[in-house]
């Protein structure tokens, strides 16, 4: 698509439940990357594929977090037994490549109980 | 020490007024450089990418200085639809490939 297609758009679990996020990127771009938003304005980087192989995950608490990019299906986040503190937006990006800007989905806004 | 920092704001501006942001980074080894722009918390949209010999899209120009290691945006003649976050985005390209975000700065631009 021409869009980064992100969802679901809103998400509410209780505590300890599980939390899976899905992104489409633009057809066409390598890259993707997932980023959580917080509060204000603080993005923090969670990890990013190019194509379906983990390019850098230094960002990602391991523990909960896992990410995955197969071939024909929308990429996905899933935090296992979520906290308070993972509440935020979840932004993911795709890019052509090295020094593109990155293009952005709407974001899933996760609300944990 | 934040690898991308930038002056949080408010900057609260009259319309018409010129206004500038800068944005400071610690990797020598960045690569580009880019604005985006917020509101209201949703999805950042690219303002415009950054060019060693700077570069101007109307009433915006952007510049970059890779000896001092920062970035800057102007922005003249304020509307009041420019009211948002900009924020400053650094690709880090040492042994990885991440875009870094600096947290922002809120811009309001009042009547």
């Amino acid at each position: 698509g021409e869009e980064v297609a992100q969802t679901p758009k809103h998400l509410v679990r209780g505590e300890g439940q599980k939390a899976k996020l899905y992104c489409a990127p633009i057809k066409g771009h390598s890259y993707v990357f997932w980023y959580q938003q917080v509060l204000k304005n603080e993005f923090k980087f969670l990890i990013s594929f190019q194509n379906e192989n983990v390019f850098d995950e230094t960002g990602m608490p391991k523990e909960r977090f896992s990410a995955k990019c197969l071939p024909n299906s929308p990429c996905s986040l899933e935090i296992q037994a979520t906290k308070l503190e993972d509440s935020a937006v979840y932004f993911c990006a795709s890019s052509r490549g090295f020094q593109s800007p990155l293009h952005f989905g709407n974001g899933t806004r996760l609300t944990v109980t | 020490r934040k690898e991308v920092e930038q002056d949080p704001g408010p900057f609260n501006v009259p319309e018409g007024a010129t206004v500038a942001f800068n944005c400071t980074y610690s990797n020598s080894a960045s690569q580009s450089f880019f604005w985006y722009r917020q509101d209201c918390r949703k999805e950042p949209k690219l303002l415009m990418s950054v060019y060693s010999s700077g570069n101007e899209d109307g009433r915006f120009t952007a510049q970059l200085n890779r000896a001092s290691q920062y970035i800057s945006l102007l922005i003249r003649d304020s509307k009041l639809s420019d009211s948002a976050t900009y924020l400053c985005v650094v690709n880090i390209q040492d042994s990885s490939y991440k875009l870094i975000f600096g947290s922002g700065t809120r811009l309001l631009v009042r009547p």
